[in-house]
């Protein structure tokens, strides 16, 4: 049974351009929420969907936005890349009627150069 | 908005022996999640244990247990006969229910088992 998968594994974009990360849930979940993790801290919050629909969001800029398809795959987009969105990207699953225990992937390695 | 505080940056244990990691938490819940995760050098973020805030019972999972203190909001891992494997970010994090989705995590404990 696939866990969490997320592509790409490790990404380089220069500043002021546009990025595009992807998730594939764990079998059988069907919310997803993503995470931003700079180095040496915790991850952070981004925001959660569910239905195709944003469920709650973090204290993230507009330029942070995403997507969830029907299959419940989710993309993260970032626009207008800055120096600082340098992190690691977390996707998380859960089943929305157990969502207390999340199942993470190994996440994107973003460089913004 | 809560806030989850790990106190110990770093910790290092020789194998077979016990070490323990201190989280605090401030809140002015009272329903709400604590979990332990953990992170080895592969990222990915793996669940340890999870604690009920309403269950004054103590969460134990295998090597792993946590001293709970709801007055104290206080949320200790300890890891008894730790392993090579064991090695790895540690982070606390907590969870407002019902009506909340995300994770609020500590800043992480590095865990060093030593051979």
């Amino acid at each position: 049974d696939a866990g969490v998968t997320q592509s790409p594994t490790h990404l380089i974009k220069t500043r002021g351009q546009q990025v595009t990360l992807r998730c594939s849930p764990k079998s059988g979940h069907d919310t997803v929420s993503w995470y931003q993790q700079a180095l040496g801290q915790g991850p952070q919050f981004i925001f959660q969907y569910y239905e195709e629909e944003e469920r709650q969001r973090g204290n993230f800029p507009d330029r942070f936005s995403g997507h969830q398809f029907p299959n419940y795959s989710s993309e993260l987009n970032v626009n207008a890349l800055l120096l600082g969105d340098s992190a690691l990207y977390l996707c998380a699953s859960s089943p929305y009627r157990a969502n207390y225990g999340y199942t993470f992937g190994s996440g994107t390695r973003l460089t913004v150069v | 908005a809560q806030t989850v505080t790990q106190s110990q940056p770093e910790m290092s244990v020789q194998e077979a022996e016990t070490v323990t990691l201190s989280c605090t938490y401030d809140t002015s819940e009272n329903n709400y999640y604590l979990f332990w995760y953990k992170q080895p050098p592969s990222r990915q973020m793996i669940l340890v244990i999870r604690q009920e805030a309403y269950k004054q019972q103590n969460a134990t999972e295998n090597r792993f247990s946590v001293n709970f203190q709801k007055a104290a909001k206080s949320f200790s891992l300890k890891i008894s006969d730790s392993q090579l494997g064991d090695t790895a970010m540690y982070f606390c994090a907590f969870m407002k229910r019902p009506s909340d989705y995300k994770l609020s995590f500590g800043a992480g404990t590095t865990v060093t088992v030593r051979a």
